[in-house]
């Protein structure tokens, strides 16, 4: 089972501040996943295929990385982007980060 | 539009079976993958099987002897069954449908419901 460490385990960002969350796995993985959760509410799908925004992301967003190390960067920090994000892989079985605490400074 | 909603009990006790329902929309169960996940209160998440429009499925290691994942294909809907249950299986589960263009990314989330082992 290929495993997915992030971080920080918590940020504190001011708004307009940049952001930078990292996922490093066990082994190698083509492609990275993230999804935004926020307090009470479901997982959203957030990047898909390492780098491409979903449907509704603000394109301050972005997402890079390869191999055993990636990332999803917020280049500006809003208030609405306090929230928990998870990085997940599909290399053999499916995994999930811990998770990255985001919270507004 | 698609949609999935879970439902099941709220409440288990431990050493019984857990069965969960997500019944879904807007697609077809025979075209898309489906999968479990859950999240323990203020943890993070669990993958925990997938069935995929084929009928076929596979498990997370940890709980494929406890697990088992079907469907009703007319009903639009897949099961969850969990036997065996213990406290540390108290969770918020939810299901999901894979992407089309990328199946190894949960493009669409139930709201979850959540499973509290209690006796």
């Amino acid at each position: 089972e290929i495993v997915l460490t992030q971080s920080p385990t918590t940020i504190a960002a001011s708004p307009g501040e940049k952001v930078t969350i990292t996922c490093r796995a066990s082994s190698s993985v083509s492609y990275m996943y993230w999804y935004q959760q926020k307090p009470g509410a479901s997982p959203k799908p957030w990047i898909y295929d390492t780098s491409k925004l979903a449907s509704g992301v603000p394109n301050r967003f972005s997402g890079s990385g390869s191999g055993t190390s990636y990332s999803l960067t917020i280049n500006t920090m809003e208030t609405e982007d306090a929230a928990t994000y998870y990085c997940q892989q599909w290399s053999s079985t499916p995994t999930f980060g811990a998770g990255t605490k985001l919270e507004l400074k | 539009q698609v949609q999935l909603k879970e439902s099941g009990p709220g409440l288990v006790q431990p050493s019984q079976t857990l069965s969960l329902t997500c019944t879904v929309s807007g697609f077809s169960l025979s075209s898309y993958g489906v999968i479990w996940v859950r999240q323990p209160p203020g943890k993070g998440l669990e993958w925990m099987g997938v069935i995929w429009g084929n009928g076929n499925t596979n498990y997370n290691s940890a709980l494929k002897s406890r697990l088992s994942i079907s469907r009703d294909t007319s009903k639009s809907q897949v099961y969850l069954k969990m036997n065996s249950l213990q406290t540390e299986d108290t969770a918020t589960y939810y299901c999901a449908r894979v992407s089309r263009v990328y199946p190894h990314w949960f493009a669409y989330w139930g709201q979850g419901t959540l499973v509290t082992v209690s006796s």
